[in-house]
């Protein structure tokens, strides 16, 4: 059964501050999703990972996928309190099988 | 990019009511279209994979006969929440696959509250 772990799940910092957010999932997998999520609304897809040293960077963020450690890094420069939100990581198993979904890093990010 | 769309976005109902949340991908074909819930704070639960033609399947502990799942077209799904009680109050969301490219990229709908007083 594929598991798939966030940490941390709450992350408090600084404008200005860098951080990692941490996706380990369990079974082999060459595809994975970050999505972020806004109170009361669905998700917003940011990433799709699709291969080994995969690395794509939107503005303020950067995600890389590392297959054979079965882990990816969604990394936060100079935060601003617009990237305030919950992150979540999804793994893909593919064909018709549904994403499975990390249990999400509530972001904040203060002054 | 492709859509996916739900309706109603949301919908307040009594107890003992039944509520049906329709999700259509609005650009492409969906054999298969999965819906999740998800309470505040949490992450999202699947429900259950609505499959076009065929018999949805079920995650262990959700009940069939409550959440009644009908994948008529190869563009809709249709989630219909028997006799909801208050319990049944969550945030209802639907995805499909679009097969059409390489990343067989996963798109949520927008999602669809529900509170059953």
């Amino acid at each position: 059964e594929l598991k798939v772990e966030q940490n941390p799940l709450f992350l408090s910092m600084q404008e200005g501050k860098n951080y990692t957010i941490y996706c380990n999932y369990s079974t082999t997998s060459d595809r994975l999703y970050w999505y972020r999520q806004d109170p009361g609304k669905s998700l917003e897809s940011l990433f799709v990972l699709l291969s080994n040293g995969a690395v794509k960077q939107e503005g303020r963020l950067m995600a890389s996928l590392d297959t054979k450690a079965r882990l990816s890094t969604l990394h936060i420069t100079a935060a601003v309190h617009d990237l305030s939100a919950t992150y979540f990581c999804a793994v893909d198993n593919g064909g018709n099988t549904p994403l499975v979904f990390g249990k999400g890093t509530r972001l904040s990010v203060i002054a | 990019g492709a859509v996916v769309s739900q309706h109603p976005s949301w919908v307040i109902c009594k107890s003992g009511t039944s509520v049906k949340i329709e999700c259509r991908s609005l650009d492409f074909q969906a054999t298969t279209m999965f819906w999740y819930r998800q309470f505040p704070k949490q992450s999202l639960m699947l429900m259950a994979t609505s499959n076009e033609g065929s018999k949805a399947t079920y995650e262990q502990g959700v009940e069939k006969d409550k959440f009644l799942i009908n994948h008529a077209s190869l563009t809709l799904s249709t989630l219909t929440v028997t006799s909801a009680h208050p319990e049944d109050s969550s945030f209802y969301i639907c995805s499909a696959r679009d097969k059409r490219t390489f990343q067989e990229t996963q798109y949520f709908g927008p999602g669809t509250r529900l509170l059953v007083l």
